[in-house]
């Protein structure tokens, strides 16, 4: 059973809108990434935070932000939403840094129409 | 050029064969490599992590790392359909995970 949840599972919204979408990292891990990735590719990196603070930033404009809580959980947000924004996504987390590998929430399947 | 680079395949793979995969990255200060299994709709899953060069074995899997030509592999034994998945590549390069495209396998009876 992974540590790693996200939610919601899956989210429909319309071109133009917002989304907000969430990650509860596994116990202790104070780092969290978020990545994107679009049917029949490789996971794109977003963003990473450590301890609330942005350390790391992947090709992705500045409607792409997000948070990291004191209690280590994240959320990722999304504005004026594209067609091509239409992915899962994905939460990461590790202990310090992801030297030694992230695990994986279950995604958040994002379908833009 | 990508910084982790695979091949897209698919891959096919005769029940109890061995499936190779190759991965190719181009930063040479890549600390760390890992493969990870992703099976279709779902999120990926650590299999083998490997940190120095030569052979790491784990049950059926090998991980295999050359940092000198900068490529690391994957190799699985006695190849199951439960293995038909897509594997990705990733490379810990400049405090990021980096991913490849990922090889679909195709493990057929």
């Amino acid at each position: 059973e992974t540590g790693v949840t996200q939610s919601p599972t899956h989210l429909i919204k319309t071109r133009g809108q917002q989304v907000t979408l969430r990650c509860s990292s596994q116990s202790g891990h104070n780092t969290v990434s978020w990545y994107q990735q679009a049917l029949g590719q490789g996971p794109q990196f977003i963003f990473q935070y450590y301890r609330e603070e942005e350390n790391g930033r992947g090709n992705f404009p500045p409607r792409f932000s997000g948070l990291q809580f004191p209690n280590y959980s994240s959320e990722l947000n999304v504005n004026a939403l594209e067609l091509d924004d239409s992915a899962l996504y994905l939460c990461a987390s590790s202990l310090d840094s992801p030297r030694y590998g992230y695990t994986f929430g279950s995604g958040t399947r994002l379908t833009v129409v | 050029q990508k910084e982790v680079e695979q091949n897209s395949g698919p891959l096919s793979v005769p029940e109890g064969a061995i499936a190779s995969l190759n991965c190719t990255y181009s930063d040479r200060g890549s600390q760390s490599f890992f493969w990870y299994r992703q099976y279709s709709g779902k999120s990926p899953e650590l299999i083998m992590s490997i940190y120095s060069n030569g052979d790491k074995e784990d049950g059926r899997f090998t991980a295999q790392l050359n940092k000198a030509s900068q490529y690391v592999s994957l190799l699985i034994r006695d190849s199951q359909p439960s293995d038909s998945a897509t594997y990705l590549c990733a490379v810990y390069s400049w405090g990021k995970l980096q991913f490849g495209a990922g090889t679909q396998v195709v493990v057929t009876p």
